[in-house]
């Protein structure tokens, strides 16, 4: 079963714009997780953060955490036509699994 | 690169037909993940193993199985296949266990068809 949740399914937008995906989630966690997949690639971690942070910055990327929420975020400043990819946050569920949510598809026109 | 690697990249096969995925974890890494694919979908998570032991699990069929071995390398075995098996099978690979602390590599995926 999908433990994530994410906003939008699809986000287009143009090159040197910004884009928002958010995630939701339904039980607690110890960590959430944001990758990026290019088109029939493997995923590949883009930033990790424990449920006691609630932001964390990795160049471009700025991810927030809210866990009364039960949500997080994934801003990329700046975007590129290389950032065409999809997005998904896992998480952990608080066990030693770590599930998927079903992914934001990001289109960056140049 | 991510240091799993996974073999073969594709596979084509009837239904009905048994198939067995490997997957060869980071260096270190003793913790190995399954998961599926299917077109245009998330990942559903399918079994994990530390160390050799089965440690969680998720949507995995009955016609579905894994094991790791004592090199910790996994396989991941696809029987009576169908149709719906079609899919791509990724592992992933992380160097440890509970709580779930570091990120987890992916190999470049099995692309299974079933025809």
């Amino acid at each position: 079963s999908q433990q994530g949740e994410e906003d939008p399914q699809a986000l287009s937008i143009q090159e040197g714009e910004n884009a928002t995906m958010n995630c939701s989630y339904k039980t607690s966690i110890n960590n959430l997780q944001w990758y990026r997949q290019n088109s029939g690639r493997g995923l590949v971690h883009l930033i990790l953060i424990r449920s006691n942070e609630r932001e964390k910055h990795s160049g471009r990327l700025r991810v927030t955490l809210d866990t009364s929420k039960k949500s997080s975020s994934l801003l990329i400043t700046a975007s590129r036509a290389a950032d065409t990819a999809s997005y998904f946050c896992a998480t952990d569920k608080g066990t030693d699994k770590l599930i998927f949510g079903t992914g934001t598809r990001l289109q960056v026109f140049p | 690169d991510s240091g799993v690697t996974q073999t073969p990249k594709h596979l084509i096969t009837a239904t009905g037909q048994r198939v067995t995925l490997r997957c060869s974890p980071r260096s270190g890494d003793l913790s190995v993940y399954w998961y599926q694919q299917s077109l245009d979908q998330g990942l559903q998570f399918l079994i994990q193993y530390y160390n050799g032991e089965e440690r969680a699990k998720g949507n995995i069929l009955e016609r579905f199985s894994a094991q790791q071995f004592p090199d910790l390398h996994s396989e991941l075995n696809l029987s009576s296949l169908e149709l719906g098996d079609s899919a791509l099978y990724f592992c992933a690979s992380s160097p440890w266990t509970g709580p779930l602390n570091t990120e987890a590599f992916f190999g470049q995926g099995t692309r299974l068809t079933v025809v």
